[in-house]
């Protein structure tokens, strides 16, 4: 069981600049959720998928986007880069009601 | 806002006990205490969580009061590699609000 992946692990983007993030859940998992996480600080909930529909959203701005594929995988896209957005995304897969299972993360650099 | 009060740090001995603690005193009764951890650069790691009643596996214990307004993470047998940032979390399990609401967690040292 490969558990969560994500990737890219590590990208470089440019102000005002797009960013597609990609997230494979664990095996069975059918709900993706994910966290922005800005140094020094506990993760952020950005928001939850589940059914291929965004069921919760935390305090992000419309900049911040989703999808969820038939296979349960899943994108978070960024537009309109602000040199506020870097930090390491994280993206975690659970089942609806059990605990949730982090990926490694992506870290994005904005400059 | 987390609906938890965590101390900024702490630290033990390798081989003791590390005992985390954690308030919660707002917490409801559908709301389940989790801990999770995080080690330098990797994605946080689920360790336990319990309702109200005190929950054990292969990587810690979990006691919760039984008022629910506080609990302690025990660590039985601390290692270097347990060195992360702890995170006491509670949430409900599923439904509209069961997102995990992270604070700013306890970092703990284990020294040698």
């Amino acid at each position: 069981d490969a558990g969560v992946t994500q990737s890219p692990t590590h990208l470089i983007k440019t102000r005002g600049q797009q960013v597609t993030l990609r997230c494979s859940p664990k095996s069975g998992h059918d709900t993706v959720s994910w966290y922005q996480q800005a140094l020094g600080q506990g993760p952020q909930f950005i928001f939850q998928y589940y059914e291929e529909e965004e069921r919760q959203r935390g305090n992000f701005p419309d900049r911040f986007s989703g999808h969820q594929f038939p296979n349960y995988s899943s994108e978070l896209n960024v537009n309109a880069l602000l040199l506020g957005d870097s930090a390491l995304y994280l993206c975690a897969s659970s089942l609806w009601r059990a605990q949730a299972f982090f990926g490694q993360g992506t870290r994005l650099t904005v400059v | 806002d987390a609906k938890t009060t965590q101390p900024t740090s702490m630290d033990c001995a390798e081989g003791r006990a590390a005992n985390l603690p954690c308030n919660h005193s707002t917490i409801s009764g559908n709301e389940y205490v989790y801990w999770y951890r995080q080690i330098h650069s990797q994605g946080p790691q689920y360790i336990i969580h319990g309702l109200k009643n005190n929950e054990t596996n292969e990587m810690a214990s979990l006691i919760i009061t039984e008022d629910r307004k506080s609990s302690t993470l025990i660590l039985p047998h601390a290692t270097l590699r347990d060195t992360a940032v702890y995170y006491c979390i509670v949430r409900v399990q599923a439904g509209a609000n069961s997102k995990l609401t992270f604070g700013k967690g306890i970092t703990l040292s284990v020294r040698p």
